[in-house]
C-alpha cells in the first residue's frame, strides 16, 4: 500500500458526460501527478500540481482539468467524455516538486465510457 | 524529441533464469532522470529506482541490478534468479526539464515479464 488513495475505483458513464476523479496523496507529500493508462496510448503523463500550483503539464486534453486543494487532495475533471477516454487513471504523489522525486502511485480509477 | 523505447514487448523465462529488460532513451537535455517502475497484476505502479544523468554507477539491490550507459543512451534492468513474483509489466521512464522551465515525464510502453514456475 503506497499511501495514495483514489476514489472511485471504478466508474462507468456515457459519452458526453462529465466525471470527477479524486486523489489523496501520501501524508507529507506536496506534489500530485495524474496519468492516463490506455491500451493504445500506454502510460501518459497528464499534469502535476505542487502545493496547490500547477508545476508541469503533459498530454492533457482541453476537456480535462485538474486542481489541488489546500488540504493537498486533487481532483481530475473529465468532461464531454468520449469512448477513447476509457482508461485507467492513476494519481501519484511525491514529497517535492522537482522532476527527480520518486513517485508513489495510487491503485487507479478505471473509467469506462459507453 | 524525448523518447523512451522498450523494444521487448513481452519476455517469458523459467524461474531462476536471469533476465534483462532493455530501455533506450532520447533526450537533448544534459540533466535528466531515469526511472524504473513495476506494475504487478494488481495494477499499482511501484517505484524501483531513480538515476540521474551524472551518475553512471551501476546499482545492485538484491536480485535487481541496473546498468546505465550514457554512451548508448541505455538504462537496462536485470533480474537475477527470477521468481514467479517478478511477473509484472516493467516501465522505464525519463524525466527532464522542458524549455518552458517545467518538467516532462515520458514513459516507455513497458515490457511484460512472465516468470514460469
Amino acid at each position: 500500500d503506497s499511501g495514495v488513495t483514489q476514489t472511485p475505483k471504478h466508474l462507468i458513464t456515457a459519452t458526453g458526460q462529465r466525471v470527477t476523479l479524486r486523489c489523496s496523496p501520501r501524508s507529507g507529500d506536496l506534489s500530485v501527478y495524474w496519468y492516463q493508462q490506455s491500451l493504445d496510448q500506454g502510460l501518459q503523463f497528464l499534469i502535476q500540481y505542487y502545493n496547490g500550483e500547477e508545476r508541469a503539464k503533459g498530454n492533457i486534453l482541453e476537456r480535462f482539468s485538474a486542481q489541488q486543494f489546500p488540504d493537498l487532495h486533487s481532483e481530475l475533471n473529465l468532461s464531454s467524455l468520449e469512448l477513447g477516454d476509457s482508461a485507467l487513471y492513476f494519481c501519484a504523489s511525491s514529497v517535492g516538486g522537482r522532476n527527480h522525486n520518486e513517485q508513489f502511485f495510487g491503485p487507479g480509477t478505471r473509467l469506462t465510457v459507453l | 524529441a524525448q523518447k523512451v523505447t522498450q523494444a521487448q514487448t513481452e519476455i517469458s523465462v523459467v524461474e531462476k533464469e536471469d533476465v534483462t529488460l532493455d530501455c533506450v532513451y532520447e533526450t537533448r537535455d544534459t540533466t535528466y532522470y531515469l526511472f524504473w517502475y513495476k506494475q504487478p497484476p494488481s495494477g499499482e505502479l511501484v517505484f524501483l529506482i531513480r538515476r540521474n544523468s551524472f551518475d553512471e554507477q551501476n546499482e545492485i539491490s538484491g536480485r535487481y541490478s541496473w546498468n546505465f550507459q550514457k554512451s548508448t543512451s541505455s538504462f537496462n534492468f536485470t533480474i537475477t534468479a527470477s521468481q514467479v513474483v517478478d511477473s509484472a509489466v516493467y516501465f522505464c521512464a525519463l524525466s527532464e526539464s522542458a524549455s518552458s522551465g517545467t518538467y516532462k515525464y515520458i514513459f516507455g510502453t513497458g515490457t511484460r515479464l512472465k516468470v514460469l514456475a
